[in-house]
């Protein structure tokens, strides 16, 4: 099946700095690439939907700049969390779909603790 | 995208089959039933989907009633790797990946 991959899996950092997630989809082109985010023994939550070439739509309640997306190739999309505090804490997931219908594929996770 | 019912929490022996319900009375003529699974700290997992027909793949099969008001999935001979938190999601393909992740069943396969 198709791969997703996400750089780095863990991430820890002070408060007040900036973190950057890669998304990469390895073996296919991703026209359509998601972002959720998960706290501990919840569901995931998705943050924004992200289309190659074009802004970011984020959902209701994510703050568009504080959670910076950027999807400048067909297999990259990068999730910039700016000035994170501890609350900012969670696991980052991203995923991709190839094409409208598409099924999507998930990455592992990025595990950002903010201290 | 019509919203899922599934039960918090679910037992099954290992080698038994596996079979996870999912209620979703709302559902829609083009919305399609996927399910994913989520084991510990990883990502979650396609496992399958469908339209009206039942659908079986190398991994498990998916049986949609014909009023599509819900469905099962069936992990035929289930083992401890089987163990993860399954979400069961309702979605028009278009919209596949934009939908709501409910709460799911977590499974615990037991040996």
């Amino acid at each position: 099946g198709a791969v997703v991959s996400q750089h780095p899996s863990w991430v820890i950092c002070k408060s007040g700095t900036s973190v950057k997630i890669e998304c990469r989809s390895l073996d296919f082109q991703a026209t359509t690439m998601f972002w959720y985010r998960q706290f501990p023994k919840q569901s995931l939550m998705l943050m924004a939907t992200s289309n190659e070439g074009s802004k970011a739509t984020y959902e209701q309640g994510v703050e568009k700049d504080k959670f910076l997306i950027n999807h400048a190739s067909l297999t990259l999309s990068t999730l910039t969390v700016t000035s994170a505090h501890p609350e900012d804490s969670s696991f980052y997931i991203c995923s991709a779909r190839g094409g409208v219908g598409d099924w999507p594929y998930f990455g592992p996770g990025t595990r950002l603790l903010v201290l | 995208d019509a919203k899922t019912t599934q039960p918090p929490s679910m037992d099954c022996a290992e080698g038994r089959a596996a079979n996870l319900p999912c209620n979703h009375s709302t559902i829609s003529g083009n919305e399609y039933v996927y399910w994913y699974r989520q084991i510990h700290s990883q990502g979650p997992q396609y496992i399958i989907h469908g339209l009206k027909n039942n659908e079986t793949n190398e991994m498990a099969s998916l049986i949609i009633t014909e009023d599509r008001k819900s469905s099962t999935l069936i992990l035929p001979h289930a083992t401890l790797r089987d163990t993860a938190v399954y979400y069961c999601i309702v979605s028009r393909n278009t919209n596949a990946g934009k939908s709501t992740f409910g709460d799911g069943t977590t499974l615990t396969v037991k040996p």
